[in-house]
């Protein structure tokens, strides 16, 4: 098993740019989550998934959308970056839901010009 | 939401003693607390968790205890070692909303 991954590793955007970042999961597991990572903030969430078809927002959904047309995948779209976008971006996932262990993605590292 | 307060925000600790790291929450209702150790350039990991029905769980040199209460949990890691030195995180599961709420970390370094 792969567990999740995520690419690109690293990403760096001019303002107003839209980008995808990917996130893939060969685990079977129904819930998927994307946090950012900023210094001193913690991981905050952005939007989460409880399956196929259904997303809902988290603490920090301005400026990202995400679709989950299959339970592998869950990807997250900037859709004009701006500097306050510039973060690490984590993909986690889990078997049943938010109470139980959350697997996570090697991270993605974006910089906003 | 959530509110989720770690502290100390940063603790050093000679190799082999111990360390304590505390974190608060808010929400009554919560019932799920893990513990997350993020090493630097690394994504973060679980190490231990425990559930609103058990006051005390062990993992050899970590521990987590609950006071419900109080609302706050800690965690124990005892006879430290360097690769103990990370950061740390924990989370709060309020009952029903289905996300996590994490605090903003405790960094630990162990001094050899």
């Amino acid at each position: 098993n792969a567990g999740v991954t995520q690419t690109p590793k690293f990403q760096v955007l001019k303002t107003g740019q839209s980008m995808t970042l990917q996130c893939a999961q060969d685990m079977n597991h129904e819930y998927m989550s994307w946090y950012r990572q900023d210094p001193g903030m913690g991981l905050r969430l952005i939007h989460y998934s409880v399956g196929a078809g259904i997303t809902d927002q988290g603490e920090v959904p301005n400026g990202y959308n995400v679709s989950r047309s299959t339970t592998e995948d869950f990807p997250l779209r900037l859709l004009s970056a701006a500097p306050s976008q510039t973060s690490v971006y984590f993909c986690a996932s889990s078997y049943q839901g938010a109470p139980n262990e959350q697997f996570f993605g090697p991270g993605t590292r974006l910089t906003v010009l | 939401g959530e509110n989720v307060e770690q502290h100390p925000s940063t603790l050093s600790v000679q190799e082999g003693d111990s360390a304590v790291i505390k974190c608060t929450y808010s929400d009554s209702a919560s019932n799920y607390f893990p513990w997350y150790k993020q090493e630097l350039g690394k994504r973060p990991q679980l190490i231990i968790d425990i559930r609103s029905n058990v006051g005390e769980k062990k993992d050899q040199r970590i521990a987590v205890t609950l006071n419900k209460t109080a609302k706050h949990f800690s965690l124990h890691i005892t006879e430290t070692q360097p690769e103990d030195s990370a950061v740390y995180f924990c989370a709060v599961y309020p009952y029903g909303n289905n996300r996590l709420a994490f605090g903003k970390g405790n960094q630990v370094v162990v001094i050899p």
